[in-house]
């Protein structure tokens, strides 16, 4: 079954401990990329990869990382964590990276950052 | 800079109603795409549509229709009979076509449709 999972889908830590969230797409997708989905700021982009060993800034990227060494996989890491990154995280793919492709979405990530 | 309005934040109608949901875009570049989106209460992002601005047709897929106007910059979203299950958060969203970008989304703010029994 093609799909983007995501890892943990439920997660509460501490401020400051790091923490990484998996992602990983069965496609065979070029671009993939990281939102998060918070109240009254609705979905907003981390991060984005264009192809291996090539990714960048989204709107939001403070406090977080990323990397792409496989196709497939895609992981946010999180250095320190701290309350304000208490959020709904999702993790997308899109076969094309030139613009305007379907991104399709995994099931969510829920953080909780005490 | 690109931007999605989705003026209704709300929205609650009884089952077989008709509903429409309102969306309107705003972006400077003639080559860009739209899409629907559908959040139900277990929280994940289903894709609807996809719809490109070079391609104004109306579609049509069972209760769900939409209606694309480029003279309106709008892309608004129809569920005939309306069902219990149709219950969800809808996002419309704008894609540019960047090759520096790739396929970034700009969201909507979604609109809580609830359809009662």
């Amino acid at each position: 079954e093609a799909q983007v999972t995501q890892n943990p889908r439920y997660l509460i830590t501490v401020t400051g401990k790091k923490l990484t969230v998996t992602c990983s797409q069965n496609m065979n997708h070029e671009y993939m990329s990281w939102y998060r989905q918070d109240p009254g700021l609705g979905l907003r982009q981390i991060y984005y990869s264009m192809n291996v060993e090539v990714t960048d800034k989204g709107d939001v990227p403070e406090g977080y990382k990323v990397s792409r060494k496989e196709k497939r996989n895609f992981p946010l890491i999180l250095e320190s964590p701290s309350p304000n990154q208490t959020s709904l995280y999702f993790c997308a793919s899109s076969f094309s990276a030139r613009g305007g492709g379907t991104q399709y979405f995994g099931p969510g990530t829920r953080l909780l950052v005490l | 800079a690109q931007k999605v309005t989705q003026a209704q934040t709300e929205i609650s109608v009884v089952e077989k109603e008709d509903v429409t949901l309102d969306c309107v875009y705003e972006t400077r570049d003639t080559t860009y795409y739209l899409f629907w989106y559908k959040q139900p209460p277990s929280g994940e992002l289903v894709f609807l549509i996809r719809r490109n601005s070079f391609d104004e047709q109306n579609e049509i897929s069972g209760r769900y229709s939409w209606n694309f106007q480029k003279s309106t910059s709008s892309f608004n979203f129809t569920i005939t009979a309306s069902q219990v299950v149709d219950s969800a958060v809808y996002f419309c969203a704008l894609s540019e076509a960047r090759e520096t970008s790739g396929s970034r989304l700009t969201f909507g703010e979604g609109t809580q449709l609830t359809v009662n029994p």
